[in-house]
C-alpha cells in the first residue's frame, strides 16, 4: 500500500493564482482531512470528509474548497492564493472516528 | 487559552536519558493521540489512547482522564528519537471526532 500520497511536494504561486493540491489514499478509509501547519502553531483543520460526497468545514476554511467524489481522492483547491496561505499542508485519512490517523508527506506552498 | 498545552516546548537530552513530555487539555475528550514529526516533515501516529497506559518498544504513553493530562515517556533515548512530538485530543463533543493539536515539543537527543 502507498498509504496517503500528496502532490506536489513543493509549489510556489503568485498572489491571485489558483491551484489544486492532490491527496489520495489506498486504504479504503472513509475519513479524510486537510490541515495546515504554520510556525509556532499546532496543525489546524481546513476541511474534512466522512465519506464520498460528504464534506464539511474545519477551523480555517476560508479561501479553500474541497470535494470528495471518490473514497480515494480528496483534493484541496486554493481559489485565489494569498500570502497568508503560505504554509505546509498535510492530508490525512483514518478508517473511522476512533482510529489512528495516517498522514501524507505534506506539500510546502509559498505564495508571493 | 489553548485547549491543548504541551510542555516543555523544547527539550535537549543526552543519549540514554529517560524523557518525559507532558500534555494537558481543557476539553472533554474521547481519545488522545501522540504523533511524531521527523525533521523531514513526515508525521506518524505513535499512540491513540483513551485510558490507562500503552507501550511500544521504548515509548510509553499514559493518560489520566480525571486530571486531563497525558505523558509520553521515552526510555534509553537515542539520537534517532530527535523529532517534534505532538499531542492531539479528539473532542468528545466535536464534529466527527476531529482532532485538536498541541504546538508540539521539539526533542533533541545528543550522542
Amino acid at each position: 500500500n502507498a498509504g496517503v500520497t500528496q502532490t506536489p511536494k513543493f509549489q510556489v504561486l503568485k498572489t491571485g493564482q489558483s491551484m489544486t493540491l492532490q491527496c489520495a489514499q489506498d486504504m479504503n478509509h472513509e475519513y479524510m482531512s486537510w490541515y495546515r501547519q504554520d510556525p509556532g502553531m499546532g496543525l489546524r483543520l481546513i476541511h474534512y470528509s466522512v465519506g464520498a460526497g460528504i464534506t464539511d468545514q474545519g477551523e480555517v476554511p476560508n479561501g479553500y474548497n474541497v470535494s470528495r467524489s471518490t473514497t480515494e481522492d480528496f483534493p484541496l483547491r486554493l481559489l485565489s492564493a494569498a500570502p497568508s496561505q503560505t504554509s505546509v499542508y498535510f492530508c490525512a485519512s483514518r478508517r473511522g472516528v476512533y482510529y489512528e490517523q495516517y498522514f501524507g508527506p505534506g506539500t510546502r506552498l509559498t505564495v508571493t | 487559552k489553548n485547549e491543548v498545552e504541551q510542555s516543555p516546548q523544547n527539550l535537549t537530552a543526552q543519549e540514554g536519558e529517560f524523557i518525559t513530555i507532558n500534555c494537558s487539555y481543557s476539553v472533554g475528550i474521547s481519545a488522545l493521540h501522540w504523533l511524531q514529526q521527523h525533521p523531514g516533515g513526515g508525521i506518524v501516529s505513535l499512540f491513540m489512547l483513551s485510558s490507562g497506559k500503552k507501550k511500544h518498544g521504548r515509548l510509553i504513553a499514559t493518560i489520566n482522564i480525571q486530571e486531563k493530562h497525558s505523558s509520553l515517556h521515552i526510555t534509553a533515548s537515542h539520537p534517532r528519537d530527535s523529532a517534534v512530538y505532538i499531542c492531539a485530543v479528539q473532542n468528545y463533543g466535536g464534529s466527527q471526532g476531529n482532532l485538536i493539536f498541541g504546538k508540539g515539543t521539539k526533542l533533541s537527543v545528543k550522542p
